[in-house]
Order: C-alpha cells, then sequence, then structure tokens
C-alpha cells in the first residue's frame, strides 16, 4: 500500500517558472526523501529530511517537513525542461528488525516543465 | 564502479508462463530491495535481502513470487504462472549499510514486464 499520496498528481507550467509539490503520509517517520523519476535515468533520490528537521536545500530544491501535520513540500525554484518527469515523496519507519530502511512511497506528481 | 544494473529490460510473457528477473547490486553493498511499480503508482516494497538472507517478504503479494540471492549479491525476482495483474516494473536497489541510520538505496532501471 501507498504510505504517501502527492498533490497534485500532475503540474505544467513554463520554463522559469518554480514548481511546488506537496505530499502527506500516514505513519510516524525517521526521514522523508524525495525521488525523481523518468525514462531516461530511472529512479534518483533527490534529498532526505530527517524527521527532526523542519527545511532543507539542496542546489534549486527546497523541502520543508511538518510532522505535527505529516506532510512534506518540495519546491523546485527556476524550472528547466529537464526537470520534467515524475517526483515521488517517500518515508522510512526504521526500527525494524535488521536496522534497515522500509521504504513507502507516494503516488508521484507528475511534473511537465514547457521550454 | 557501475550503478545497479537489471535484466531484462523488458519481458513479454504469456499468462500462465514463469520468469525470471535478475538484479546486479553494486559491488559489495550488503542491502538489496526488490519494488513493484504499476503503471501510474509509486513503487511498492517487495522484500528485503541483507546479504543473501531474506529479511523481510512481507510485500510479495502471492506464493508465486519468490526471491533469492545466494551467494549475497546477484539477486533473482522468480514469478510463477504469471497473471494479468503482475504486469510492471519491477525494480530492484542496492544499499551499502544496513544500520538504523539512514544509508541511501541507488535504484535500477527496472524490468518492464507485461503478461499478455
Amino acid at each position: 500500500s501507498q504510505q504517501g499520496e502527492e498533490d497534485p498528481q500532475a503540474l505544467s507550467i513554463q520554463e522559469g517558472e518554480n514548481a511546488t509539490m506537496n505530499c502527506s503520509y500516514k505513519t510516524s517517520i525517521n526521514n522523508l526523501q524525495w525521488y525523481r523519476q523518468n525514462s531516461g535515468r530511472g529512479l534518483v533520490h533527490l534529498i532526505l529530511i530527517r524527521s527532526n528537521e523542519r527545511e532543507k536545500h539542496s542546489g534549486r530544491l527546497r523541502v520543508t517537513l511538518d510532522t505535527s501535520k505529516k506532510s512534506s513540500s518540495l519546491l523546485i525554484t527556476a524550472s528547466r525542461a529537464a526537470d520534467t518527469a515524475s517526483y515521488f515523496c517517500a518515508t522510512d519507519e526504521g526500527g525494524l528488525s535488521g536496522g534497515y530502511q522500509k521504504v513507502t512511497f507516494g503516488t508521484g506528481t507528475k511534473l511537465q516543465v514547457i521550454p | 564502479g557501475a550503478g545497479v544494473s537489471q535484466s531484462p529490460r523488458y519481458k513479454v510473457a504469456k499468462r500462465g508462463q514463469d520468469v525470471a528477473l535478475r538484479c546486479d547490486p553494486i559491488s559489495g553493498h550488503v542491502s538489496l530491495f526488490w519494488y513493484q511499480q504499476a503503471l501510474g503508482q509509486g513503487p511498492e516494497f517487495l522484500t528485503y535481502f541483507q546479504n543473501e538472507a531474506q529479511l523481510d517478504k512481507s510485500g510479495l503479494p502471492s506464493d508465486r513470487f519468490f526471491a533469492e540471492r545466494p551467494e549475497g549479491s546477484v539477486s533473482t525476482l522468480k514469478i510463477q504462472r504469471t497473471q494479468q495483474e503482475d504486469s510492471a516494473v519491477y525494480l530492484c536497489a542496492s544499499s551499502s549499510g544496513t544500520s538504523g541510520s539512514y544509508n541511501e538505496q541507488f535504484f535500477g532501471p527496472g524490468t518492464r514486464l507485461t503478461v499478455l
């Protein structure tokens, strides 16, 4: 079953605009991650934010996390055509037998950046 | 070296056939994961290996699904008597650690399985 739901399901913007995607999840988490997936490069890890962090930046990416609302947002600034892809949030609960991260993905946002 | 590789990239099977999907993780990675991604959905966890031990197979949808990693490196996901609902992209990921702290998972390109 999917842990998270992304909103919107699809987003189309002009190159240079900002894109914001939201993710809601259901259970307590250790970390929340955002991934990008396109046909050319498969599923690629973008950024991780820990449950005790509220905001994180990486290049043109800004992620926020609100654990009280069980939600996160991903902002891509100054978008480029190459940002066209599906974006997924993923959470891990940790603390499981063997200590591995069982990652649960959301349903994804399909972003199209028009040149 | 190279990233995670999977083969075949595409597989078409007739309903009822058995298929085997291969994953070559990054060399030295202890952890290996299999995911199933249906069209328009996010990946869903199938099973997890730590070296050769299968520690979690809670996501396998039925007893027709079987995974192994006998020498702690290459893994095979086998689906017996394939059904149309098995059509999906099967992703493999590996990571270097096993501890409770975060270890990034690196994903392969996936195998797209189509069952006719």
